[in-house]
């Protein structure tokens, strides 16, 4: 069966320091997200992604972040000088119509210290 | 008003027997509905869509009752393995196609 695959697992960082969220979504589909969740707290929503360019974005996701899809398969998430508070499960999710269900990855999860 | 509520709970169910929670929404735009499950520290996963006209799923019965812009779910003959975190997914296409969440209703399957 199908599946959005995320690297790595768990990363941990130091302060400041630039970190690459890797997600692999389901081959034929065509609206990507990332969403975070911090520990106990609800599932937020960070940026949808259609057609090779961002299609929303929550207040969260600032000039901190950024995303791309390099290469037609991959999807990334990235975070520029990482702080404490970006410490938090990240979740990739795919899904092949905009009214489809979403496929989420395992998650990554990364720790800032 | 929060875009996707849901009761946090926890629903404490004895096992055998029937749970059913909602969740409110505030954009009457909203296209398309989901409830998915999460266990601890994993990733959430699809349990059902909800189509208009309601749907049922072996144990599992979702409904949408767009006027006044909630959606339920309903869980019989609880297993214990129904324990984990529900949550209420929303889809709105005006907004990107984003999908909103609620915080999550917690039910606890108990022998």
């Amino acid at each position: 069966e199908p599946e959005v695959t995320q690297t790595p697992s768990h990363q941990v960082t130091q302060m400041g320091q630039e970190v690459i969220l890797r997600c692999v979504p389901i081959s034929n589909h065509l609206y990507f997200y990332w969403y975070r969740q911090i520990l106990g707290q609800k599932v937020e929503f960070l940026v949808s992604f259609y057609n090779n360019e961002i299609s929303e974005k929550s207040e969260i996701f600032d000039d901190q972040f950024s995303v791309e899809r390099p290469d037609g398969s991959n999807f990334t998430l990235k975070i520029r000088s990482t702080k404490l508070e970006d410490s938090a499960m990240y979740f990739c999710a795919s899904r092949g119509g905009q009214y489809t269900e979403a496929f989420f990855g395992q998650g990554t999860r990364l720790t800032v210290v | 008003r929060k875009e996707v509520e849901q009761d946090p709970g926890p629903f404490n169910v004895p096992e055998g027997a029937t749970v059913a929670f909602n969740c409110t929404y505030s954009n009457s735009a909203s296209q398309s509905f989901f409830w998915y499950r999460q266990d601890c520290r994993k990733e959430p996963k699809l349990l059902m869509s909800v189509y208009s006209s309601g749907n049922e799923d072996g144990r599992f019965t979702a409904q949408l009752n767009r006027a006044s812009q909630y959606i339920s779910l309903l869980i019989r003959d609880s297993k214990l393995s129904d324990s984990a975190t529900y949550l209420c997914v929303v889809n709105s296409r005006a907004a990107g196609n984003k999908l909103t969440f609620g915080g999550g209703t917690r039910v606890l399957v108990k022998p």
